[in-house]
């Protein structure tokens, strides 16, 4: 069953501390990119890494950092810098020029 | 840099109808442009894409319009049913570019 997961659905955060989002995919694609969706706007990218070992700053980085240890796995830390980090954070990935997504973590602060 | 816009926020349709959805984008030189549907809590899912050499693309149910010369494109729904009830939203490459710019999206309601 091929696809991209994102766990969790649903992640709360306390004031001050970091979390780490997951991102996986089995599609052999050699890039994967981070976005965050707010009501009423587009998507936003975080960052993105189009082979292993290496990542890019995407429009608002600040607050957030990656990995890419592994071809299939892209996971995304959000700090305690991140100040507004409540929004509905979307994981991609891609072959060539179409990016397909995962269902989705949303990140709630307590 | 590249800025995509869609014309109407919202978009109530009859059940069956037909459905008309649009974009604008302003960079000249994107190159590559998709069609996403997204429902409600969930992620992105790919419906379209047309590349800049094409004007028009057809898939089952949808055809996307392209207009370079107005940098205009379109997505059309035939025979639109209730579970096509969602936001869409486009996005654009620019050209030699990885990245994606998308709009805001355009929430479609079926009315039965």
């Amino acid at each position: 069953d091929g696809g991209i997961t994102q766990s969790p659905k649903y992640l709360f955060r306390k004031e001050g501390q970091n979390v780490t989002l997951s991102c996986e995919q089995n599609l052999n694609h050699d890039a994967m990119y981070w976005y965050r969706q707010d009501p009423g706007q587009g998507l936003r990218l975080i960052y993105y890494s189009q082979i292993v070992n290496d990542f890019q700053k995407g429009d608002i980085a600040e607050g957030y950092s990656v990995s890419r240890e592994k071809k299939e796995s892209f996971p995304l830390t959000v700090t305690s810098a991140q100040k507004n980090p409540t929004a509905f954070y979307l994981c991609a990935s891609g072959g060539g020029e179409t990016q397909y997504f995962g269902p989705g973590t949303r990140l709630l602060v307590l | 840099g590249e800025s995509v816009g869609l014309h109407l926020p919202t978009l109530s349709v009859q059940e069956g109808d037909n459905s008309i959805i649009n974009c604008a984008y302003s960079n000249s030189a994107s190159d590559y442009f998709i069609w996403y549907k997204q429902e409600s809590g969930k992620g992105p899912q790919f419906i379209i894409d047309i590349r800049s050499n094409m004007d028009k693309r057809q898939g089952q149910r949808v055809t996307v319009l392209l207009n370079k010369t107005v940098k205009h494109l379109s997505l059309q729904i035939a025979a639109t049913q209730p579970g096509d009830s969602a936001v869409y939203f486009c996005a654009a490459r620019g050209a030699g570019s990885y990245q994606l710019t998308f709009g805001k999206g355009t929430k479609l309601s079926v009315i039965p």
